[in-house]
């Protein structure tokens, strides 16, 4: 199974910082990389697919970029509504694989 | 508007059996794949089955192989998870999630269904 791993697992930041959350995975994906927001109680909703594409709505605050293995996920610029889990997943090879999560806190 | 609803969890006892069902409107269902995705509590993420528009090509996670069964009912915009043989650490929200065009990604979600398994 192709292993997915996120750093940090949490941190905390300030509304107005710029904050990048990193996904490794254990091989080659290509750019079959996803990220997800989770917010505390609610279903996840899909952000960023294919590493860099921006899904339908989503503002363009966030940001993906990478390819192969090291994927990066970026917010310009936190706002309130931001502070949530986010999940990256590869979509390359089944079992479909999420890492393990981020979860941004407020400072 | 896509819209996803889960339905038929509960509590159910170790080695019991449950069906989830999963109703979409919004789109054209019979032309997407399907998944389903469990969160157990307090956890991550965890991908359990994916079934093609068609229901030709199905996939499974190995920690449910075997037990769970996924299907879809194209008539009736629907998708099932007959699940077998229930265990404790099956005990999570279940989500239904569109596989989306493309190169792949679970585009939107319904709202998930508690399972809970315990004696």
């Amino acid at each position: 199974d192709i292993q997915m791993t996120q750093s940090p697992s949490s941190l905390s930041a300030s509304v107005g910082d710029r904050v990048t959350i990193t996904c490794r995975a254990s091989q080659n994906i290509n750019n079959y990389l996803n990220w997800y927001q989770q917010r505390p109680g609610e279903a996840p909703n899909l952000l960023i697919y294919a590493a860099s594409s921006l899904h339908s709505g989503v503002p363009s605050r966030f940001s993906g970029s990478g390819s192969g293995t090291d994927f990066t996920l970026t917010f310009s610029s936190l706002q309130p509504e931001d502070f949530a889990t986010y999940y990256c997943q590869q979509t390359y090879r089944t079992p479909w694989t999420f890492g393990q999560g981020t979860k941004v806190e407020i400072k | 508007e896509v819209q996803l609803v889960e339905s038929g969890g509960g509590l159910e006892q170790p080695g019991g059996s449950l069906r989830l069902s999963c109703a979409a409107s919004g789109f054209t269902f019979n032309y997407y794949s399907m998944n389903w995705v469990r969160q157990a509590p307090g956890k991550g993420l965890e991908w359990v089955s994916y079934i093609s528009s068609t229901s030709s090509t199905i996939y499974y996670a190995d920690s449910v192989k075997g037990r769970f069964t996924i299907s879809r009912d194209n008539a009736k915009n629907s998708l099932y998870l007959q699940m077998n043989s229930l265990r404790d650490e099956d005990t999570a929200v279940y989500y239904c999630a569109r596989y989306g065009s493309g190169i792949g990604s679970f585009d939107y979600w319904g709202q998930g269904t508690l399972v809970t398994v315990s004696s």
